[in-house]
C-alpha cells in the first residue's frame, strides 16, 4: 500500500488568500484524522472522520477552517482566508479498528506557509 | 483523556539503552498505553502499544507496572536513526467504533551521538 498521501507537499500562499490541503487515506481505513504542527503548540487535532462523517471538530480554530470527507478516499482540509498564524505542517492520518486496536498512520504532510 | 507527562529530552550514544518514562496517574480502566515516533519533517509513525506488564516488538519495549501510572519505553542498542521525538500517548482503544481521538503531549526529543 502506498500509504497516507497527501497534496501538496509544501504550499506557500499569501495571506487572505483560500487553500486547500488534500489528504487520500489508507484503503479500507474507515478512520481519518487532521492534526496541525507547528513548535510553539505541538501536535493538534483539528478534526475526525468515522465513515465519512464528521465526529468532532472541536479542534477546529475558527470557522476559516472547514474539512470535507466526500467519499472513503479523499479528504480535503481549508483555510479561507489564511492569515500567517496558520502556517504550521499539516499532517493527515488514517486508521481502522482491527482486532481491538485503533492504530493511526501518518501522511506525510502539507508545509504551508502563509506570508 | 488521562494527561501524560514525559522528560522533554534525553541525549544517549550509539548502541546504548533508552528508556523514556511516562507518566499517567490518571489512566482509566480501557485505557492503552501507545507510544510514536517522529522523525524530523515526518509524520508520527505507531511503534508499540501495551494494556499491563510488558510488550515487546522488532523496535522497542514498553514495561507497565501493576498500577499502570506509567509505562516506560525501552530503546535497545539505538543508533543514530534512532534521533526522533518520542510520544505516549493514552487513550481507550476498546471503542467500537474506529477514530480513537488522540491527544499529543510535548513529547520526548531523543538525540542519539555517535
Amino acid at each position: 500500500d502506498a500509504g497516507v498521501i497527501q497534496s501538496p507537499r509544501h504550499e506557500v500562499t499569501e495571506m487572505g488568500q483560500e487553500v486547500t490541503l488534500r489528504c487520500k487515506p489508507i484503503s479500507g481505513h474507515n478512520s481519518l484524522f487532521w492534526y496541525r504542527q507547528t513548535m510553539m503548540r505541538g501536535l493538534e487535532l483539528l478534526i475526525y472522520f468515522n465513515n465519512n462523517v464528521p465526529i468532532d471538530d472541536s479542534g477546529m480554530p475558527e470557522d476559516r477552517f472547514s474539512a470535507k470527507m466526500p467519499n472513503a478516499s479523499f479528504s480535503t482540509l481549508k483555510i479561507q482566508p489564511s492569515e500567517p498564524r496558520d502556517s504550521a505542517v499539516y499532517f493527515c492520518a488514517s486508521s481502522v479498528l482491527a482486532g481491538g486496536i485503533d492504530t493511526q498512520y501518518f501522511g506525510p504532510g502539507t508545509r504551508l506557509t502563509v506570508l | 483523556l488521562a494527561k501524560t507527562t514525559q522528560p522533554i529530552s534525553m541525549d544517549s550514544y550509539e548502541g546504548q539503552e533508552v528508556n523514556i518514562t511516562c507518566s499517567h496517574n490518571n489512566i482509566a480502566t480501557n485505557d492503552y498505553i501507545t507510544w510514536y515516533q517522529q522523525f524530523p519533517s515526518q509524520g508520527p509513525r505507531f511503534i508499540i502499544q501495551g494494556y499491563k506488564t510488558k510488550v515487546t516488538n522488532e523496535v522497542a519495549s514498553l514495561f507497565i507496572p501493576a498500577d499502570r501510572k506509567s509505562s516506560t519505553l525501552s530503546l535497545p542498542r539505538v543508533s543514530l536513526s534512532d534521533t526522533a521525538v518520542y510520544y505516549c500517548l493514552v487513550g481507550d482503544e476498546l471503542i467500537k467504533a474506529a477514530g480513537n481521538k488522540l491527544t499529543f503531549g510535548g513529547g520526548t526529543r531523543v538525540l542519539v551521538k555517535p
